[in-house]
């Protein structure tokens, strides 16, 4: 049984352009989820997929995209990228959208 | 609008002795409570969880209290080992629909002194 995977660990982008972050949930996972954690605060929801389809998104502004594939892998796109946006990036997933999450190692984002 | 709090952002306890990491929440609709352990360079682990039906869960070292009417719980570590020191991160799952959005405090970074 695989965890949670997420690529790339570490990536650093200059403001305005556009990151592409990517999950490869546990295996027989439907559900993925993506979190924002700034430095020294917990992480705050920013969307859930469950089969495809976004189901409950947090408080963030659309320039904050993402998609589920038929294999359950999820990416987490940001258009326009701001300095506020360096963060850790969590990816989580669950059996249905209330079962336990399982996160992965997350991705590192720092915006210059 | 902070609906998850852990006012303490830093414990330090002596081995063999009992941690107790405690959180506040202001919101009656969470229907679950969970605590994760986090190392540095490693996502979340969940630890342990309880519902909101109950006022105490166990497991092993682990003890989670939910005190509804104060809207507070704590987890209990006893006892104590040097690797349980790690940042503990208290969160609440609003279950909506089937989307189980889950709102954490800001962590506790607990220190295990050998």
């Amino acid at each position: 049984e695989t965890g949670v995977t997420q690529s790339p660990t570490h990536l650093i982008k200059t403001r305005g352009q556009q990151v592409t972050l990517r999950c490869s949930s546990q295996s027989g996972h439907n559900t993925v989820s993506w979190y924002q954690q700034a430095l020294g605060q917990g992480p705050q929801f920013i969307f859930q997929y469950y089969r495809e389809e976004e189901n409950g998104r947090g408080n963030f502004p659309p320039r904050f995209s993402g998609l589920q594939f038929p294999n359950y892998s999820s990416e987490l796109n940001v258009n326009a990228l701001e300095l506020d946006d360096s963060a850790l990036y969590l990816c989580a997933s669950s059996l249905g959208g209330t079962g336990e999450a399982f996160f992965g190692q997350g991705t590192r984002l720092t915006v210059v | 609008d902070q609906q998850v709090k852990q006012n303490s952002p830093s414990l330090s306890v002596q081995e063999g002795r009992i941690s107790i990491l405690n959180c506040d929440y202001t919101n009656s609709m969470f229907d679950y409570f969970l605590w994760y352990k986090k190392y540095p360079a490693e996502g979340p682990t969940f630890l342990i969880s309880i519902s909101s039906i109950k006022d105490k869960n166990e497991d092993g070292r682990f003890t989670v209290f939910l005190n509804k009417s104060a809207k507070h719980l704590s987890l209990h570590i006893v006892p104590s080992q040097p690797g349980d020191s790690a940042v503990y991160f208290c969160a609440a799952r609003l279950d909506s629909g089937n989307t189980g959005k889950l709102i954490f405090g800001q962590g506790t970074t607990l220190q295990v002194k050998p």
